[in-house]
């Protein structure tokens, strides 16, 4: 199948700093790609659809000055923790759409903010 | 609003036997159905999926889902479980009209008895 590869896998940061996470799409052109968060032995939480060229699209509740979505290509999406603390912490793992709308994730980026 | 239920929270089966994962969703029009399985501290991987057609779909490591519109169940089978099954499974429902966003199930932990 097609592969969705994050970087990096886990990041340690301090307070207060701000720490980038990459989702690539490998093997295919992705115009739509998402971003969950994942509490321990909780479902994923849909944080942000991410389009290329365009600004994303922020679910209810979550701050778009904090976590900062990029998707500048066809291939790529960035997420930036601003300001993170350690409430911060938790498991990111983005997907990609391809273009027959099947939808494959990411290995996930495991933050720790300390 | 698009909504799905895992019922089961932990199932545990021995290895050999069979494995039924329930799950239903709620939407209005035919969604695109989903499984996938997540193992501890990992990305999720994509099962099977559903667009229309057949409703009886195969997917990787013997894994099947039948769709079933009166019953709004997308529910996953294995005739014989290995110990490598053991994992968190995630049923996920997207629409295109709904911009494809995926929305989880609470997922179902199994366990595999030897």
């Amino acid at each position: 199948g097609a592969v969705v590869s994050q970087h990096p896998s886990r990041v340690i940061c301090k307070s207060g700093t701000s720490v980038k996470i990459e989702c690539r799409s490998l093997d295919f052109q992705a115009t739509t790609m998402f971003w969950y968060r994942q509490f321990p032995k909780q479902s994923l939480m849909l944080m942000a659809t991410s389009n290329e060229g365009s600004k994303a699209t922020y679910e209810q509740g979550v701050e778009k000055d904090k976590f900062l979505i990029n998707h500048a290509s066809l291939t790529l999406s960035t997420l930036t923790v601003t300001s993170a603390h350690p409430e911060d912490s938790s498991f990111y793992i983005c997907s990609a759409r391809d273009e027959v709308n099947t939808i494959y994730f990411g290995e996930g980026s495991w933050l720790t903010v300390v | 609003a698009q909504s799905v239920t895992q019922p089961d929270i932990h199932i545990t089966v021995s290895e050999g036997a069979s494995l039924e994962l329930r799950c239903n969703y709620s939407y209005g029009a035919t969604p695109y159905l989903f499984w996938y399985v997540q193992s501890p501290g990992q990305g999720l991987q994509l099962l099977l999926k559903y667009f229309s057609g057949d409703t009886l779909v195969q997917g990787i490591k013997g894994f099947e889902a039948e769709f079933k519109r009166s019953q709004s169940s997308f529910n996953l089978r294995k005739p014989s479980v290995h110990w490598s099954d053991a994992a968190e499974y995630f049923c996920a429902v997207g629409a295109e009209a709904a911009g494809n966003k995926l929305t989880f199930g609470g997922g179902t932990r199994v366990l595999v008895k030897p």
